[in-house]
């Protein structure tokens, strides 16, 4: 398996635009995990679904912050509108069942100007 | 509020000698523990974990340490070599799975 897959790798936009992230998981794992890099806060945990569901997101800072997953092997993250201060690496994971080791893509790099 | 913490921002170690990398949590319901590494533009990677059942677990040349009364854990690598030259995250969560609360990382340098 090529692992999670995680597009664009970079990505720059001007500040109000509307950013889209996307994110391949491994194939047969239920849970994917949403994470965003800073350095100030560090990896904080976004958002995460099993079975394609969302179950806690409690971690989404704001409303202009959406996830979804459409389906098993799909999940996007979308900011609209976008600002500087969103700034961060954003990272996705998944893992075959609870509990288990988290599998990471290599991230998303997003510039907001 | 960072319920783990990784005091040390940065280590740096001769390779060949011990390398000790320390993680504090302050959540007492955290059951399971991991460490992770990360090299530069990539996505950290699993190393090893621990379940609060146990002090100790050990994969090669890593081991990490658990002490549940003083909420710490700590990773032992031993040797250290260049290729170890990474940052190391420790992570923890409750009831076994779920999410992981992460630490800022401390960057390892090892030196030849």
């Amino acid at each position: 398996d090529a692992g999670v897959i995680q597009s664009p790798r970079h990505e720059v936009t001007e500040m109000g635009q509307e950013v889209t992230l996307r994110c391949k998981p491994i194939s047969g794992h239920d849970y994917l995990f949403w994470y965003r890099q800073t350095m100030m806060r560090g990896l904080e945990l976004l958002i995460y679904f099993n079975n394609n569901v969302p179950i806690d997101d409690s971690g989404m800072p704001e409303d202009r912050f959406s996830a979804k997953m459409p389906n098993a092997s799909f999940s996007t993250l979308k900011i609209q509108p976008s600002e500087p201060r969103d700034s961060a690496v954003y990272f996705c994971a998944s893992s075959p069942v609870r509990g288990d080791i988290q599998y990471f893509g290599a991230g998303t790099r997003l510039s907001v100007l | 509020d960072q319920q783990v913490k990784q005091n040390s921002p940065s280590l740096s170690v001769q390779e060949g000698r011990i390398s000790i990398l320390n993680c504090d949590y302050t959540n007492s319901m955290f059951d399971y523990f991991l460490w992770y590494k990360k090299y530069p533009a990539e996505g950290p990677t699993f190393l090893i974990s621990i379940s609060s059942i146990k002090d100790k677990n050990e994969d090669g040349r890593f081991t990490v340490f658990l002490n549940k009364s003083a909420k710490h854990l700590s990773l032992h690598i031993v040797p250290s070599q260049p290729g170890d030259s990474a940052v190391y995250f420790c992570a923890a969560s409750e009831n076994s799975g779920y999410a992981l609360n992460f630490g800022k990382g401390t960057s390892l340098l090892v030196t030849p």
